[in-house]
């Protein structure tokens, strides 16, 4: 079982370019999420999708962009990078519809680096 | 902003002693979580603790949840080798514009030395 699987693992980019970070879930979950983990600053989310066919704006969404291509995968789209999105980010996802968010299921992460 | 905020931020102990790390946060939870995060890896859920819950148990996890205090601690007993990792709390809040959104803390980093 897969689980939540998230491509590439590592990246470098140069400032100005763009690139679509891609998340799957083979749990049949309606919600999903991105996440960004800085150090000293914990996970602060950029965008999460309730269901399929919806998606919201999180804490830290600007520069960002984000497409529910269907129920399994949830895209996230830096249209041109900045050495200020250097970060590791984290695709997770959940069984819950929103308002009754539960436990988040989280792939391995994939960390980029804008230069 | 962060809602949960882990305290210590860093945790050293000797195997077998227990660990015990904290939580705060700001405004009324649905639930709070737990979570691990092994050295470059994705995040683990540990257990969950709903609003109206003040303990729960997984095996050598402990979960205390004070709403009045808005805090939460989760102990490790018997800790292994094994446990050293991130620790993260994140919380659900109940209402308001953030409902439903799970908000994580700094985290705790945990070693426990051989």
């Amino acid at each position: 079982n897969a689980g939540v699987t998230q491509t590439p693992k590592f990246q470098v980019l140069k400032t100005g370019q763009s690139m679509t970070l891609q998340c799957a879930q083979d749990m049949n979950h309606n919600s999903m999420y991105w996440y960004r983990q800085d150090p000293g600053m914990g996970l602060r989310l950029i965008y999460y999708s309730a269901s399929e066919g919806t998606t919201d704006k999180g804490e830290v969404p600007n520069g960002y962009n984000v497409s529910r291509l269907n129920k399994r995968e949830f895209s996230l789209r830096l249209e041109s990078a900045a050495p200020s999105q250097t970060s590791v980010y984290f695709c997770a996802s959940s069984p819950a519809l929103q308002g009754a968010t539960g436990e988040l299921f989280f792939g391995e992460g994939s960390r980029l680096t804008v230069l | 902003s962060q809602q949960g905020e882990e305290d210590p931020q860093a945790l050293s102990i000797q195997e077998g002693e227990n660990a015990t790390m904290n939580c705060s946060y700001k405004t009324s939870i649905n639930n709070l979580q737990w979570y691990r995060q092994n050295s470059g890896r994705g995040l683990v859920h540990l257990i969950l603790i709903r609003s109206n819950e003040r303990e729960k148990h997984s095996g050598r996890l402990r979960v205390t949840l004070d709403t009045s205090k808005k805090s939460s601690s989760l102990l490790i007993t018997a800790s292994r080798a094994a446990d050293t990792a991130s620790y993260f709390c994140a919380t659900v809040n109940a209402g308001g514009t953030s409902y439903g959104k799970l908000t994580f803390g700094q985290g705790t980093i945990l070693t426990v030395h051989p």
